[in-house]
């Protein structure tokens, strides 16, 4: 399997500032041109929602606050500027191979 | 407008099986693969399997082979996860989501989410 080790488990961040979230796969989860690692935002009692798709496309209705970069095996979603409604659970999802497999997710708080 | 409308909570004992059913309205779940996604109190996100409704094939995490089983019928247009021999460690958020298109492989309409409480 694919293991998507996030960091940090927890960040803290000013609102107005820069959030920075890390995704490293333990191979490559590049295909056909393709990075298949896709990105959520989770809050509580709420199902996940889908920020980014592969690796860098914004979803329709996302703010382009959100953004996300990166191939092969390590990727970065970034939150600028941070507003107090992205306090949540951000998590990875790698789909280049069966199982799909998640990052343990990474919470974002408002310092 | 496209949702996924998941059963109720569900309180079992341990050795129960439990079946949960996920009716999509808005699309066709014929049109795409259906997929279903654990998640264990204040834990990560863990994906149990899919099925293309067009013809009842199915993938699964190996983790759940044999705990999951995961159906469909077009003519309801639903999903359906059914959970065997429960054990506490069942015990989760069972989330439906719908994956955006064939090959798309990423998740853009998910359900609410049927609580699963497996206790004696």
């Amino acid at each position: 399997d694919i293991v998507l080790t996030q960091s940090p488990a927890s960040l803290a961040v000013s609102l107005g500032q820069r959030a920075t979230i890390s995704c490293r796969a333990s191979e490559s989860v590049d295909s056909y041109g393709n990075s298949f690692m896709h990105w959520y935002q989770q809050k509580p009692g709420q199902p996940p929602k889908l920020l980014i798709y592969r690796a860098s496309n914004l979803e329709s209705g996302i703010p382009a606050r959100f953004s996300g970069s990166g191939s092969r095996t390590d990727f970065t979603l970034t939150i600028n500027p941070v507003e107090a409604d992205d306090v949540a659970t951000y998590y990875c999802q790698q789909s280049n191979e069966d199982p799909f497999t998640f990052g343990s997710g990474t919470k974002l708080e408002i310092k | 407008e496209v949702q996924l409308q998941q059963s109720g909570a569900e309180l079992v004992k341990p050795g129960a099986s439990v079946k949960l059913s996920c009716t999509a309205s808005g699309f066709n779940i014929k049109d795409t693969y259906m997929h279903w996604v654990k998640q264990r109190p204040e834990q990560g996100l863990e994906w149990i399997g899919r099925i293309d409704p067009a013809n009842g094939n199915t993938k699964y995490d190996p983790k759940f082979q044999g705990k999951a089983t995961i159906t469909a019928d077009t003519s309801s247009n639903t999903a359906y996860l059914q959970l065997s021999s429960l054990t506490s460690e069942d015990t989760a958020v069972y989330y439906c989501a719908r994956e955006r298109g064939y090959g798309s492989r990423y998740f853009d309409v998910w359900g609410a989410g049927t609580t699963v409480t497996v206790s004696s």
